[in-house]
């Protein structure tokens, strides 16, 4: 069965730390993995997608890795600021169709206190 | 900024009532989908379509239907609602190409729309 899954469930951390979110899957044929962060009653934003060729990507403070043997993300956010509050949402996409059938984690509550 | 439009983004309503929660696309993207998501829970697909006049359930069963008459309009419909359908419910659309560089397609999300069936 297709499985994305995330640790932790939640997660707080004080303002200016660093901290990482974990996301493991099952999804076969693997096509990319995506990291979306979803504010508290908005749709998600994408922050990183990437292919099985690459292990590692950025986007400002956002660094994410890919381990497709292991099948295995990461997502590193670096000295972490208010706004960061939010759940951040694993997302792995299939190679067995044309739409691209995309498998989403549950998410991590990420909150940054002052 | 997010070229995928969602309204009414806060919807409260009355048991039995007829609703439609609009989704509009200015992208051009000939693929959109509709989501279901409740507090805490995955994402989980509902109905999609690959162009005009193509609509599809998706993995969970809803009673909801959808129309795509317009490439940039998929208005979702529930004839009847009840307490059972609240949640929030995403519209997303997918670029119809892969991206040349990392052969990915794009995929945007609307900001939802919190319906509350009292």
């Amino acid at each position: 069965k297709n499985q994305v899954e995330q640790s932790p469930q939640s997660l707080i951390i004080l303002e200016g730390k660093n901290c990482t979110l974990q996301c493991n899957y099952t999804v076969s044929p693997f096509s990319n993995l995506r990291w979306y962060k979803q504010d508290t009653g908005r749709g998600p934003v994408s922050l990183t997608i990437m292919t099985f060729s690459e292990n590692t990507k950025s986007n400002g403070r956002y660094t994410a890795t890919l381990d497709a043997d292991t099948k295995q993300s990461s997502l590193h956010i670096t000295a972490s600021q208010l706004s960061d509050s939010a759940s951040y949402i694993c997302v792995v996409s299939d190679r067995g169709s044309t739409l691209g059938r995309l498998y989403f984690g549950r998410g991590t509550q990420l909150t940054v206190w002052p | 900024e997010a070229d995928i439009y969602q309204t009414p983004r806060y919807l409260v309503i009355g048991t039995g009532k007829k609703i439609t929660l609009e989704c509009s696309q200015t992208m051009g993207h000939d693929k959109m989908y509709w989501y279901q998501q409740d507090p805490g829970m995955e994402l989980h697909l509902i109905h999609y379509s690959y162009g005009v006049n193509s609509t599809e359930k998706g993995d969970l069963s809803s009673e909801s239907t959808v129309s795509r008459i317009r490439t940039e309009h998929f208005p979702l419909t529930l004839e009847s609602a009840r307490p059972s359908h609240t949640s929030q419910y995403l519209c997303a659309s997918s670029e119809s190409l892969p991206r040349r560089s990392t052969g990915t397609y794009g995929y945007t999300f609307g900001s939802g729309t919190r319906l509350t069936v009292v």
